[in-house]
């Protein structure tokens, strides 16, 4: 789907309890990001990857993790720390030399 | 850092009509503009982008002006249909791979 993959679509989580959302690209892209949107707002960055086994965190980093072990996948962790995860997760990438990101198509996460 | 305003937050025009979406950036270092455009529930789509050396680009009934000594960019769409009814996100970034920062985003609405 466009190259970048999400996983699940939809998903819930209890209180206390960590989620993983899945995020893998096929376009050999160095690049990774995780953006939150919550309903009617803009994009929040969560965390991003330039290169394989090294990331940065966001501007809203607190209550999630990442790992970047392999160049075609990024997951994000929504741990038990974050206290308002209930939001529309959107994962894109950037090509070397490429303008623009590639956008998966999201995850949405709500906490029952 | 960079910081993206974007205006207006929501915008109704009439089917057949332009509408303009503006959006004003801090870091003079930046130089690449892209627009997205969000359906609802699914992944922002890039429809249009500009570099800073040039001040227009033009894609059928989407333009975008681009005034680096003002620092702002605009998107008009010309000849409005309702399926261009979405929200819109502007970003800035200085250089590829560079974290975009987005505008807070513009929902339009095109009325029949």
């Amino acid at each position: 789907d466009g190259g970048i993959t999400q996983s699940p679509k939809y998903l819930f989580r209890k209180e206390g309890q960590n989620v993983t959302l899945s995020c893998e690209q096929n376009l050999n892209h160095d690049a990774m990001y995780w953006y939150r949107q919550d309903p009617g707002q803009g994009l929040r960055l969560i965390y991003y990857s330039q290169i394989v086994n090294d990331f940065q965190k966001g501007d809203i980093a607190e209550g999630y993790s990442v790992s970047r072990e392999k160049k075609e996948s990024f997951p994000l962790t929504v741990t038990s720390a974050q206290k308002n995860p209930t939001a529309f997760y959107l994962c894109a990438s950037a090509g070397q030399g490429e303008y623009g990101y590639t956008f998966g198509s999201g995850t949405r996460l709500t906490v029952v | 850092g960079e910081n993206v305003e974007q205006h207006p937050s929501t915008l109704s025009v009439q089917e057949g009509d332009s509408a303009v979406i503006k959006c004003t950036y801090s870091d003079s270092a930046s130089n690449y503009f892209p627009w997205y455009k969000q359906e609802l529930g699914k992944r922002p789509q890039l429809i249009i982008d500009i570099r800073s050396n040039v001040g227009e680009k033009k894609d059928q009934r989407i333009a975008v002006t681009l005034n680096k000594t003002a620092k702002h960019f605009s998107l008009h769409i010309t000849e409005t249909q309702p399926e261009d009814s979405a929200v819109y996100f502007c970003a800035a970034s200085s250089y590829y791979g560079q974290n975009f920062v987005f505008g807070p985003g513009t929902r339009l609405s095109v009325l029949p």
